[in-house]
């Protein structure tokens, strides 16, 4: 088992640059999320996804932000255009879903660290 | 509102000393809880999951009080390397993240 695979693990970019972010859910898992987190306001959850649709997406922060989940196996964070408050380390992480998923814990991806200059 | 408050700490611990501290959570219909270990500019990582009164691995035990509504975690002969922030998880439904309250992390740091 890979675990969540993130992508890239650093990224650095100047503001009003459109940054990407990439992540691979553990196979087998339907429900896909996105956090972030900052030394201020910890874990913040963006938005989820079950079966690839988006579920809650009320915490993403404004328009300048967008998530995709086109098939299982894929989803994206987009920032445009990203602004220096958007530094942070952003999780992806996925767990299952059916009668067994209130027992199923979150595997995070190991981050990817976003500085905006 | 759900809400899981920790002490964020930090607590300093020395080495090979037993230390525990609890999470508190608010919503009563909280049915699974997950202690996860957070290093510095590292992702969170699964420690223990709590479904009944309590789990135990190795020198790590988690108890649930469902009275009092809160969860604790034990560390036995604690390590140079049981440094690091512990997240405290609480889940009242399955799958969706409106059933998942995370807390904000107690820092643990063991000294030699």
């Amino acid at each position: 088992d890979a675990g969540v695979i993130q992508s890239p693990r650093h990224e650095v970019t100047e503001m009003g640059q459109e940054v990407t972010l990439r992540c691979k859910p553990i196979s087998g898992h339907d429900y896909l999320f996105w956090y972030r987190q900052t030394m201020m306001r910890g874990l913040e959850l963006l938005i989820y996804f079950n079966n690839n649709v988006p579920i809650d997406d009320s915490g993403m922060p404004e328009d300048r932000f967008s998530a995709k989940m086109p098939n299982a196996s894929f989803s994206t964070l987009k920032i445009q255009p990203s602004e220096p408050r958007d530094s942070a380390v952003y999780f992806c992480a996925s767990s299952l879903t059916g009668q067994g998923a209130i027992f199923s814990p979150l595997h995070f991806g190991n981050g990817t660290r976003l500085t905006v200059t | 509102r759900k809400e899981v408050e920790q002490d964020p700490g930090p607590f300093n611990v020395p080495e090979g000393a037993t230390v525990a501290f609890n999470c508190t959570y608010s919503n009563s219909a909280s049915q699974s809880f997950f202690w996860y270990r957070q290093d510095c500019r590292k992702e969170p990582k699964l420690l223990m999951s709590v479904y009944s009164s309590g789990n135990e691995d190795g020198r790590f035990t988690a108890q649930l009080n469902r009275a009092s509504q809160y969860i604790s975690l034990l560390i036995r002969d604690s390590k140079l390397s049981d440094s690091a922030t512990y997240l405290c998880v609480a889940r009242d439904s399955g799958g969706g993240a409106d059933g998942l309250t995370f807390g904000k992390g107690t820092h643990l740091i063991i000294q030699p």
